[in-house]
């Protein structure tokens, strides 16, 4: 069965150090969503993309998050400097036709310290 | 703005038992897509069932059932037949299906952490 994959499943960083996290959306699938999810806490929307632009980005989304799909197979979040906030589980998801239901991947776990 | 409320933070029940969570949502959209998803302590999120706000029957798999009451903005997960594999945290969300400008965001609620004992 197809599968979204992220890499990495745990990442550490410095804060205001760079990070991307990165997935491999399943392969015909159009539409692609990073959503965060903060230890205990409920899954919250980042970002939506779909023909290589941002759909709609959420509050939370502000400058220092970007994404990017720099080829025909991964999509990558990038959170430019880091803050101890930005700790959490990342999960990208991807569907098609949009409406339809999202798939998720394994989530990579971002420690800030 | 759309929110999506679960008022139940934790439950339990014994294997074999049937369990109902709860979740009521707002929006003044006529046209959306509920959905169950399980995450178990991987943390991955799996689909658990998908119901279509236009479709007046209830969503069924297997052992998962909704009870989808439009007009009371009501969406809960009935669980049958309740299994060890269960045990797991269930989120509820909600996405706006109106025909144009969809970007296909979903809005969780907070959660149930449902624990089934043998």
């Amino acid at each position: 069965e197809p599968e979204v994959t992220q890499t990495p499943s745990h990442q550490v960083t410095q804060m205001g150090q760079e990070v991307i996290l990165r997935c491999v959306p399943i392969s015909n699938h159009l539409y692609f969503y990073w959503y965060r999810q903060i230890l205990g806490q409920k899954v919250e929307f980042l970002v939506s993309f779909y023909n290589n632009e941002i759909s709609e980005k959420s509050e939370i989304f502000d400058d220092q998050f970007s994404v990017e799909r720099p080829d025909g197979s991964n999509f990558t979040l990038k959170i430019r400097s880091t803050k101890l906030e930005d700790s959490a589980m990342y999960f990208c998801a991807s569907s098609n036709p949009i409406g339809a239901i999202q798939y998720f991947g394994a989530g990579t776990r971002l420690s800030v310290l | 703005a759309q929110t999506v409320t679960q008022s139940q933070p934790e439950m339990s029940v014994q294997e074999a038992e049937t369990v109902t969570l709860s979740c009521t949502y707002d929006t003044s959209e006529s046209n959306y897509y509920l959905f169950w998803y399980k995450q178990p302590p991987s943390r991955q999120m799996i689909l658990v069932i998908r119901q279509e706000a236009y479709k007046q029957q209830n969503a069924t798999e297997n052992r998962f059932s909704v009870n989808f009451q439009k007009a009371a903005k009501s969406f809960s997960l009935k669980i049958s037949d309740s299994q060890l594999g269960d045990t797991a945290m269930y989120f509820c969300a909600f996405m706006i299906w109106d025909g144009s400008g969809n970007t296909g965001k979903l809005i969780f609620g907070q959660g149930t952490t449902l624990q089934v004992k043998p």
